[in-house]
């Protein structure tokens, strides 16, 4: 069975400009869940998805947004970027909707310039 | 929310020996997990433990969540075990999911 797979693996932008990151879950998992990581403020949750609906969000600015397909493959986009928002993303899946094991994809790591 | 500390921060190990990493969390949790970073950034999950104890191989974990702690024992240390390991729950009022909090994570690094 295929891993979490997270696309780009790498990611160069600019102050000002948007981005979108793609995460595809194990095959038959339907929640996927996002996370920040970076020096200063370790890993941080962003959002997660269930069948298409937002369950948790976490405490960032509204300029994070994220959806979820069909599929259950999601993206997670990032508006107006600031040089703060350079971390590496981590795209998350798990069966069902909580409370068991999670699986975490390589993650994107974007810079900003 | 819910704050987790990790301890030690750093560890150094000669291969071949034994070590104990700790969790203290602070409320009450419904999920409790360890992850292993390596150096590429890729989070492999140990084990998913909100209460009792799990072996798996070399390495094995116990959660006491009345007291609020959980730790992970690495035996027999080898290179391959370096990088960050974390410690990351929900708290048992979030409301289910996987809104997970992540510990500051133990560098730990095995020598030859």
């Amino acid at each position: 069975k295929a891993g979490v797979t997270q696309t780009p693996r790498y990611l160069i932008k600019t102050r000002g400009q948007q981005v979108t990151l793609s995460c595809s879950p194990i095959s038959g998992h339907r929640s996927v869940s996002w996370y920040q990581q970076t020096p200063g403020q370790g890993l941080q949750f962003l959002f997660e998805y269930f069948s298409e609906t937002q369950r948790n969000k976490g405490n960032f600015p509204g300029r994070f947004s994220g959806r979820q397909f069909s599929n259950s493959r999601s993206e997670m986009n990032v508006s107006t970027l600031e040089l703060g928002d350079s971390a590496l993303y981590l795209c998350a899946s798990s069966p069902r909707q909580g409370n068991e094991k999670l699986f975490f994809g390589s993650g994107t790591q974007l810079s900003v310039l | 929310g819910i704050q987790v500390e990790q301890s030690p921060p750093d560890l150094i190990l000669q291969e071949g020996a034994n070590s104990t990493l700790r969790c203290n969390f602070s409320d009450s949790v419904n999920n409790l997990q360890w992850f292993h970073q390596n150096p590429w950034g890729q989070l492999i999950n140990l084990f998913y433990i909100p209460s009792g104890t799990k072996q798996n191989g070399r390495l094995s974990a116990t959660t006491v969540a009345t007291e609020r702690y959980s730790l992970l024992y690495i035996s027999s240390s080898q290179t391959t075990d370096s990088g960050v390991y974390f410690c990351a729950v929900e708290g048992f009022f979030t409301g289910g999911g996987n809104k997970l909090t992540f510990g500051t994570g133990t560098q730990l690094k095995v020598e030859l």
